[in-house]
Order: structure tokens, then C-alpha cells, then sequence
């Protein structure tokens, strides 16, 4: 199967709502980045973990190496947090990151 | 945020023909990666640089692409022959080291193949 596959494929949220987007891995992974690409196609760093949980502002992310997933959690939605998120892992023998298939989320007010 | 910088933001090219795109890493990243990110939003690695020398590269890219990143120039993926399938959004990523650290993406350059 695919090494990173990524869930949803789409996601729509009311402004003010929660929700979570969860990357699994068919193998252990070394580390986890998450994107979010806005309209002009550029991927805009969100997360870096190679461990455990960082926190910025109303997003929250989780990477755990051992189960093999990682989360993104969006807190109290904002219309411009529409775009499409992409996971992307490090294999640990250290090859180049491999993307899921990307989470299109649209925040309606 | 990312100071990776690509051009052309777009080209169109006749199937057949040369496509060249170009990017700037960011001042003090060694290491380059080139994806191509397809209509689907599947992304596929092409190749990867640390300074000058390839470290690791797809067969495609082997057979069909010529890339470089030479010193104090941009570097620069080449498609040698345009066909209708490399259609895509091709980004460019730099990085501190060549593992183990976060990439950094400029905003790609989107071939059509007409």
C-alpha cells in the first residue's frame, strides 16, 4: 500500500468548529511535516516533529513513530484556514519525504 | 516563511519540446529537492541535491530530465522532451541538511504540455 496515506480526502467546517486530520504509515517513520498549500500553490510549513506534540496558536500537532501516525487538529476554524493540507514523512533510513494525498478543507462561515 | 524562489511561475510548451524551470534555495541551504505534484495532488520526488552532486534521483528523472544545481547559479530541472503526462505543478524545496530538518518550498512553477 501507500507508505503515508492521509484522511479525509475533504473536510468542510463551519468558522468556529474543531477537527482533526490524521496521517498513518505503512512503516516507521523518523520524522513528520505538515503543509498547508494556499491558492498560489506554495506549501507553507505548519508543523516539523520528529517526536511527540508542538502546539501553535489554534493548530496542534502529533507525531507517534512507534503506532505509525500523526495528527494535525485545527482549533476554532477561521475562514482562512481553507486551503489544502499534506502530510509528509522521512523514512528512517533517511531517505526524501513522501507526501499523503492532501486533506481539502473548506471553512464556511 | 520561505524564501525559495522559482521561475517561471507558469510555461506552456508543445509536446515535443524543452521545459526548463529554475529555483534560488534559500541562502545557506545546501541541500535541493525537486517534486512534481500532479492534478491529483500526488506528489512524486525526482531528485535531490546536496550542493552540486546529486544524491539520489527516480529513473524518469534520469532518463528524461537534466537538472543541476551549480555554484553561485540557480539551480535548474529540464525536461529534455515534453509529454502531454508532465502536466504539473513542479515544486522546488530547500533544506539545512540533508536529513532530519524541515523543507522549505517556493510556489513551483506550473507546466502545461499542449
Amino acid at each position: 500500500g501507500m507508505p503515508v496515506e492521509q484522511n479525509p480526502p475533504a473536510l468542510s467546517l463551519y468558522e468556529g468548529a474543531d477537527s482533526g486530520l490524521r496521517c498513518n504509515f505503512s512503516t516507521t517513520m523518523k520524522s513528520v511535516q505538515w503543509f498547508q498549500q494556499n491558492h498560489r500553490g506554495r506549501l507553507i510549513t505548519l508543523f516539523y516533529l520528529a517526536q511527540g506534540t508542538k502546539e501553535n496558536g489554534r493548530l496542534k500537532s502529533t507525531f507517534n513513530s512507534k503506532e505509525r501516525y500523526s495528527t494535525l487538529h485545527i482549533k476554532d476554524a477561521q475562514l482562512e484556514d481553507s486551503g489544502t493540507y499534506f502530510c509528509a514523512a522521512e523514512g528512517n533510513s533517511g531517505t526524501y519525504q513522501r507526501f499523503g494525498t492532501g486533506t481539502k478543507l473548506q471553512v464556511v462561515p | 516563511n520561505s524564501k525559495v524562489i522559482q521561475t517561471p511561475r507558469y510555461l506552456v510548451k508543445g509536446q515535443g519540446q524543452k521545459a526548463k524551470m529554475r529555483c534560488i534555495p534559500e541562502k545557506g541551504h545546501p541541500v535541493v529537492f525537486w517534486y512534481q505534484q500532479n492534478k491529483n495532488n500526488e506528489f512524486k520526488f525526482l531528485i535531490n541535491f546536496q550542493n552540486q552532486e546529486v544524491l539520489q534521483q527516480i529513473d524518469m528523472t534520469e532518463k528524461r530530465f537534466s537538472a543541476e544545481c551549480p555554484s553561485n547559479s540557480p539551480c535548474s530541472l529540464e525536461i529534455q522532451s515534453s509529454e502531454a503526462g508532465d502536466s504539473a505543478l513542479y515544486l522546488c524545496a530547500s533544506s539545512p541538511t540533508y536529513s532530519g530538518n524541515t523543507l522549505y518550498f517556493g510556489e513551483g512553477s506550473r507546466l502545461i504540455v499542449v
